[in-house]
């Protein structure tokens, strides 16, 4: 049973469009959660991090809502540029972010010039 | 979908000992294979990439005799913590994919939690 979800495994924006990432969870322990960025052949990269007394947190051209009420978070990047075409993972973890975590599958975001 | 399990889920050992983590893709076969450990709220560290049949590439800063890493085959990589420390526990999660170098989709294992006595 898939605790996060990414139901969407490809997505194609183009480039200066808003890119909107979106990850579903079932566990209601959960209270801290990260996206992670991978490019081909490397490892994935730590991007953004919410924790549920949040709802919003932005860094730059990131910005990750969580829902809680409907255990939804999205990873939203306006711009969107090219460099940002990669692998997003949306992962889950509880007791702060203390416990280990749990991915999604990950959703391809490509960025057309 | 694909799926990568590793065991044990949490292993508890004395300070000293060795630990073995195994990683496995139950339906694809696993070309490369990633080792990461996890710290609280903080970014995964990658450890180690794994090609099958070939020595693990293990990144800067990490004891490759301290954490040993075999592939030996498409299905299974393992973990091993030897002369374990405190400082060692931690959760260890690896990633598996069907692409040389991990190019292609990568399926995340459960995580192995680590504690060190």
């Amino acid at each position: 049973d898939q605790q996060v979800k990414q139901n969407s495994p490809s997505l194609s924006v183009q480039e200066g469009r808003i890119s909107i990432l979106n990850c579903d969870y079932t566990n209601s322990m959960f209270d801290y959660f990260l996206w992670y960025k991978k490019y081909p052949a490397e490892g994935p990269t730590f991007l953004i991090s919410i924790s549920s007394i949040k709802d919003k947190n932005e860094d730059g051209r990131f910005t990750v809502f969580l829902n809680k009420s409907a255990k939804h978070l999205s990873l939203h990047i306006v711009p969107s540029q090219p460099g940002d075409s990669a692998v997003y993972f949306c992962a889950a973890s509880s007791q702060g972010g203390s416990e280990k975590l749990v991915f999604g599958k990950g959703t391809k975001l490509t960025v057309n010039p | 979908g694909a799926v990568v399990s590793q065991h044990p889920s949490w292993v508890i050992c004395k300070s000293g000992t060795s630990v073995k983590i195994e990683c496995r893709s139950l339906d694809f076969q696993a070309t490369t294979m990633f080792w990461y450990r996890q710290f609280p709220k903080q970014s995964l560290m990658l450890m180690a990439t794994s090609n099958e049949g070939s020595k693990a590439t293990y990144e800067q800063g990490v004891e490759k005799d301290k954490f040993l890493i075999n592939h030996a085959s498409l299905t299974l990589s393992t973990l091993t913590v030897t002369s374990a420390h405190p400082e060692d526990s931690s959760f260890y999660i690896c990633s598996a994919s069907w692409a040389v170098g991990g190019t292609g989709e990568l399926f995340f294992g459960e995580g192995s939690r680590l504690t060190v006595l």
